[in-house]
């Protein structure tokens, strides 16, 4: 059974705070990792797809980076702000297949 | 771009019925559509992935005859919850992805709250 799992399972930083969060997921068969934030109420907004070991994405004051040998990623917001508060999800998906396997899901909570 | 709408976003219903839960691709044609479960504190659980005009195949554990996927269109799939019972109550999710979409990219429905009583 493929596992995917992230830590922490919640966070409450303040506003400015740089924090940072841990999807580990199986190292072999890997195809692509993806990373989702989902605010309450919405739809997953896909933030990162990232394929390559070694490869760092960014997009404003997020970022992520790829180790696919030791299977994990970590997702980076620098200087937190409240609208940053959401679920962030990571999925991992293996090869030979289109599926999606899920971690949990990290919890933030931005305090102003 | 890449916007999927799902209907409705709660759904409180009797137990014995059947409720239908509609996804669809607003602005492009979803070859494939998943949708997935989600109890309290646990991850979203993929239920069966369907393919434009042809049979939904689904997850180990998921029965087929109580859960109805149809992917008769490539804008539109439901999923239907038959006979439903309180422990059927969960928050459910559809995804789609596109002819061009790469990586196994999925765009996501808001879901929907079930609630059997």
């Amino acid at each position: 059974i493929l596992n995917v799992e992230q830590s922490p399972q919640s966070l409450h930083v303040q506003e400015g705070d740089s924090t940072n969060f841990t999807c580990s997921f199986p190292s072999s068969n890997f195809y692509a990792l993806h990373w989702y934030r989902w605010e309450t109420a919405k739809s997953p907004e896909a933030l990162f797809v990232m394929t390559l070991n070694g490869d760092e994405k960014k997009k404003g004051r997020i970022s992520a980076t790829l180790n696919t040998k030791e299977g994990y990623s970590y997702l980076y917001i620098k200087g937190s702000q409240p609208e940053d508060s959401a679920t962030y999800l990571c999925a991992f998906g293996g090869g030979a297949t289109n599926k999606l396997i899920f971690g949990t899901g990290t919890l933030l909570a931005v305090q102003p | 771009g890449a916007v999927v709408s799902q209907h409705p976003s709660w759904v409180i219903c009797k137990s014995g019925t059947s409720v239908k839960i509609e996804c669809r691709s607003l602005d492009f044609q979803a070859t494939t559509m998943f949708w997935y479960r989600q109890f309290p504190k646990q991850s979203l659980m993929l239920m069966a992935t369907s393919n434009e005009g042809s049979k939904a195949t689904y997850e180990q554990g998921v029965e087929k005859d109580k859960f109805l996927i149809n992917h008769a269109s490539l804008t539109l799939s439901t999923l239907t919850v038959t006979s439903a019972h309180p422990e059927d109550s969960s928050f459910y999710i559809c995804s789609a992805r596109g002819g061009t979409s790469s990586h196994y990219e999925q765009y996501f429905g808001p879901g929907t709250r079930l609630t059997v009583t």
